[in-house]
């Protein structure tokens, strides 16, 4: 079926390194990403989204990069520090269902553990 | 503002038992959500609202139930809990359904013996 997957399911890195997170999507329909942290313990918290008419946005320390040519999402970290270790969690949003009335579900991928090393 | 507010946090229940986890959002919020989410996976969702008085079902809503008779509160039921629906339980709502970010409720662990 049609799902949201990463390739990458932990990642560690030093204090201070960038950090790379990927996704792959197989819905081409999809329209709109967000990326997630979960802390531990806590809900997802939003960190940074794009839609499917841009292949690049930046906020701040994190970007993220869509390529739609083979439905790829990453988000990069730049200065990681411990503070960013959580999992993340890519999700996106299909837009418009078989009714065709859009609801916005979300649908996640399965998350990556980000360890960040002082 | 509280954001979105769950209760309870934590929860044992016997197997057959039933209960009710509410959602609580502040932010006049149209959509809400219940996802549940299991160790290793991403989260799934259970059932969604777009409206007061509307619910709708999503990828895993078998055993649960839901409610929204506020437009402020979220209702999420269990009618006879199984070992199965040991989980976490997450609410989030939206200022609309596309397109816009869903913002997270802290959790409810919920573990069914």
């Amino acid at each position: 079926g049609e799902s949201v997957g990463l390739h990458l399911p932990t990642l560690s890195v030093q204090e201070g390194d960038n950090s790379i997170i990927n996704c792959a999507y197989s819905n081409s329909a999809s329209d709109y990403f967000i990326w997630y942290k979960q802390e531990s313990g806590k809900g997802p918290q939003f960190i940074i989204d794009i839609r499917s008419n841009m292949d690049k946005r930046q906020g701040q320390r994190v970007t993220v990069l869509l390529n739609k040519t083979v439905k790829h999402l990453s988000l990069q970290i730049a200065a990681t520090q411990p503070g960013d270790s959580a999992v993340y969690f890519c999700a996106e949003n299909r837009g418009t269902n078989a009714g065709g009335t859009s609801y916005g579900k979300l649908t996640f991928g399965q998350g990556t553990i980000l360890t960040v090393h002082p | 503002n509280a954001g979105v507010t769950q209760t309870p946090k934590f929860r044992v229940l016997k197997t057959g038992q039933s209960m009710t986890l509410l959602c609580a959002q502040d932010m006049n919020h149209e959509y809400m959500y219940w996802y549940r989410q299991d160790p290793g996976m991403g989260l799934r969702l259970i059932h969604y609202s777009v409206g007061e008085g509307t619910t709708a079902k999503g990828e895993v809503p078998d055993g649960y139930n839901v409610s929204r008779l506020k437009k402020q509160n979220f209702l999420l039921g269990l009618e006879s809990a199984a070992p199965s629906q040991t989980s976490v339980y997450f609410c989030a709502s939206s200022i609309q359904g596309l397109n816009t970010e869903a913002f997270f409720g802290q959790g409810t662990r919920l573990t069914v013996v």
